[in-house]
């Protein structure tokens, strides 16, 4: 079965500094990966995903995240982070079978709250 | 594209009652999930129809919980008898069609809150 820990809950940063915000998974078959964002009092937004090809991939908002096949991680990164990025934000992982297909079923990690400082 | 949209946004009820939710995906998305947050938790996978099939439900679902998408358009998740620990905010998302593990749009939940 397919499970994902979110390392950090919380991350505090200062504006402009870099932040990772770490996600491993664990899943016995192929696996398509996400990182989801969720502003106060609003839904998910998906930041990027990982479905093949190359390793680093890149999002909305100056987000990117590298997919790591035999750490079995999919670590977000920004290179200098604003306030607006202060929010809970959620890796998932998508299994697919033997051919690739996937439905899509999501399993999220348990968030990690990112705080931007001034 | 108007989104997924939610409603009601917000329900209290008290124990034992029955609620409703209903789900409107974005048009011609044939495949619906519904997920359920608790504070401090990511979300978690209750259950999947592709256009009108229920495909798939989670241990999560218990029998007082029913999920329906009749005519594979919108949707609605029924708890019955609703207990304290059904508190959360119950999220639905809808996907396209295709083999692929496309991304799922989110509705922005509706919050239930059993006292």
């Amino acid at each position: 079965a397919q499970s994902v820990t979110q390392l950090d809950s919380q991350v505090p940063v200062f504006e402009e500094a870099p932040v990772e915000l770490r996600c491993n998974y664990s899943s016995s078959v192929s696996v398509y990966l996400f990182w989801y964002v969720q502003y106060p009092n609003q839904g998910l937004q998906l930041l990027l995903k990982y479905l093949s090809g190359s390793t680093l991939v890149k999002g909305i908002n100056g987000f990117e995240a590298e997919f790591n096949k035999s750490q079995t991680s999919f670590h977000l990164r920004k290179p200098s982070v604003h306030i607006s990025d202060t929010a809970e934000y959620f890796c998932a992982v998508s299994e697919g079978d033997a051919g690739g297909t996937s439905y899509g079923k999501l399993t999220f990690g348990q968030g990690t709250i990112l705080t931007v400082h001034p | 594209d108007t989104g997924v949209s939610q409603n009601p946004r917000h329900k209290i009820t008290k124990r034992g009652q029955n609620v409703t939710f209903r789900c409107d995906p974005i048009s011609e998305h044939n495949r619906l999930y519904w997920y359920r947050q608790t504070l401090g938790q990511g979300p978690e996978f209750l259950t999947y129809f592709q256009n009108e099939a229920q495909l798939e439900k989670s241990r999560l679902l218990s029998d007082r919980f029913s999920a329906e998408r009749p005519k594979g358009s919108f949707s609605t998740l029924e708890i019955q008898r609703t207990e304290q620990g059904d508190s959360a905010m119950y999220l639905c998302a809808s996907s396209p069609r295709g083999q692929g593990p496309y991304e799922q749009y989110f509705g922005p939940g509706t919050r239930l809150t059993v006292t």
